[in-house]
């Protein structure tokens, strides 16, 4: 069954320190993956995605993300974390068994950055 | 531009009542998409709709029922509400011919007594 896992639930870093967030996935076939933030009382707002290409995927606000295939990770990333950074984030791989390509989440990780 | 807006934002129910979540997209996106997000579970999909005409299951659709009105619609029913239908609903919208990332509304937060 296709899948994505976000091993943890919450990540703690002081500002100014990099900062990951592990995602694992799934799937059949290649992967399209993705990463999302969601803000307090916000709806999900998309930061990037890996569809084929360089393993490193530039994105918003700074953030980037690693695909390993061999490993099967997608490790959102950034050099230096804001405290503005916090927020939920949460791993999406394309759906490849439904038609409509919807989006399988993981269970989200939140990354709270301490000044 | 105004996205996917979503309406109401807040909305408390006796169980046992209907009620309709309504969605708009003004990106001229194909495919539409209902989720529900519990603490600790994600985002789980409801019901989809991959054009205009069509809607299908997703992982979650009992209790549910949805109407693509027309191409930039897509509204969920709950026709006899349940305490467990408490929870977070985003809708969601993608261009058919991107590369699959979906853009989110705001979300309602449904609560069911």
């Amino acid at each position: 069954a296709q899948s994505v896992a976000q091993p943890e639930d919450q990540v703690n870093v002081a500002e100014g320190n990099p900062l990951t967030v592990k995602c694992t996935y799934s799937v059949s076939g290649n992967p399209y993956l993705f990463w999302y933030v969601q803000y307090p009382n916000r709806g999900l707002q998309f930061l990037l995605k890996y569809i084929t290409g360089d393993n490193l995927v530039k994105g918003s606000y700074g953030f980037e993300a690693e695909f390993n295939k061999s490993q099967t990770s997608f490790h959102l990333k950034k050099p230096s974390a804001l405290v503005s950074d916090s927020a939920l984030y949460f791993c999406a791989v394309r759906d490849m068994e439904q038609a409509g390509t919807a989006l399988i989440f993981g269970k989200g990780t939140t990354l709270s950055v301490s000044s | 531009n105004a996205g996917v807006t979503q309406t109401p934002k807040f909305q408390v129910l006796k169980t046992g009542q209907s009620m309709t979540l309504q969605c708009a997209q003004d990106m001229n996106h194909n495919s539409m998409y209902w989720y529900r997000q519990d603490p600790g579970m994600g985002l789980r999909l409801i019901y989809y709709s991959a054009s205009e005409g069509t809607t299908d299951k997703g992982e979650v659709p009992n209790g549910y029922n949805v109407s693509r009105l027309n191409k930039r619609e897509f509204s969920l029913r709950l026709e006899s509400a349940a305490p467990s239908q408490t929870s977070v609903y985003f809708c969601a919208s993608r261009y058919s011919g991107g590369t699959y990332e979906q853009y989110f509304g705001p979300g309602t937060r449904l609560t069911v007594t």
